[in-house]
């Protein structure tokens, strides 16, 4: 079935560097992407979103690729602190789909080494 | 200021029991939506209401589960006979407009566990 999914369960990086969390998606019609982070015991905090008729979009310490020919969503962190440490969610929704409910993956969780 | 609250934040019931999980949104947010998280999963849509109207509810797992919003601001998701498979967090988000492709803001969620 139609899903948003992710290429890696857990990433380990070193604080200081760069991370990489990827994120593919099967519906074409999708239109409208979304990171949240989500810290133990908490509910996901909105990070960073991106319409179709993007490629690209930076905030802070953040940015989020879209790759529409190959399905494809990336969130990059620059300088990951040891505050990143959390389980990272892409979600999906569709313009004119069921009123805007969103469908998530299942989730990367980043550990960041001091 | 305030984000979206939710209470209780844990619930621990005897399966066959009722329980009812509340949601005070944003204050001035028109949709409202419920989710369930099961451990090590993402969230799965169950709901969503526009003010006090319900104009989704085909997440809903079965007829044990029921949503309102009756004045269009707080939201109770009830679980009537709870089982051991309802066991999981309960999320509530909101946000501002009522068209797709806006921000939802979560809540904290309430954990239940169902025995």
């Amino acid at each position: 079935g139609e899903s948003v999914g992710l290429h890696l369960p857990t990433l380990s990086v070193q604080e200081g560097d760069n991370s990489i969390i990827n994120c593919a998606y099967s519906n074409s019609a999708s239109d409208y992407f979304i990171w949240y982070k989500q810290e133990s015991g908490k509910g996901p905090q909105f990070i960073i979103d991106i319409r179709s008729n993007m490629d690209k979009r930076q905030g802070q310490r953040v940015t989020v690729l879209l790759n529409k020919t190959v399905k494809h969503l990336s969130l990059q962190i620059a300088a990951t602190q040891p505050g990143d440490s959390a389980v990272y969610f892409c979600a999906e929704n569709r313009y004119g789909g069921s009123q805007g409910n969103l469908i998530f993956g299942k989730g990367t969780k980043l550990s960041v080494k001091p | 200021g305030a984000g979206v609250s939710q209470s209780p934040r844990y619930k621990v019931a005897k399966r066959g029991q009722d329980v009812a999980l509340r949601c005070d949104p944003i204050s001035g947010h028109v949709s409202l939506f419920w989710y369930q998280q099961a451990l090590g999963q993402g969230p799965e849509f169950l709901t969503y209401f526009q003010n006090e109207a319900q104009l989704d509810k085909s997440g809903l797992p079965s007829d044990r589960f029921f949503a309102e919003r009756p004045e269009g601001s707080v939201s109770t998701l009830k679980i009537q006979r709870t089982q051991q498979e309802d066991s999981a967090v309960y999320l509530c988000a909101s946000s501002l407009g009522q068209a797709n492709q806006e921000t939802q803001y979560f809540g904290p969620g309430t954990r239940l566990l169902v025995l």
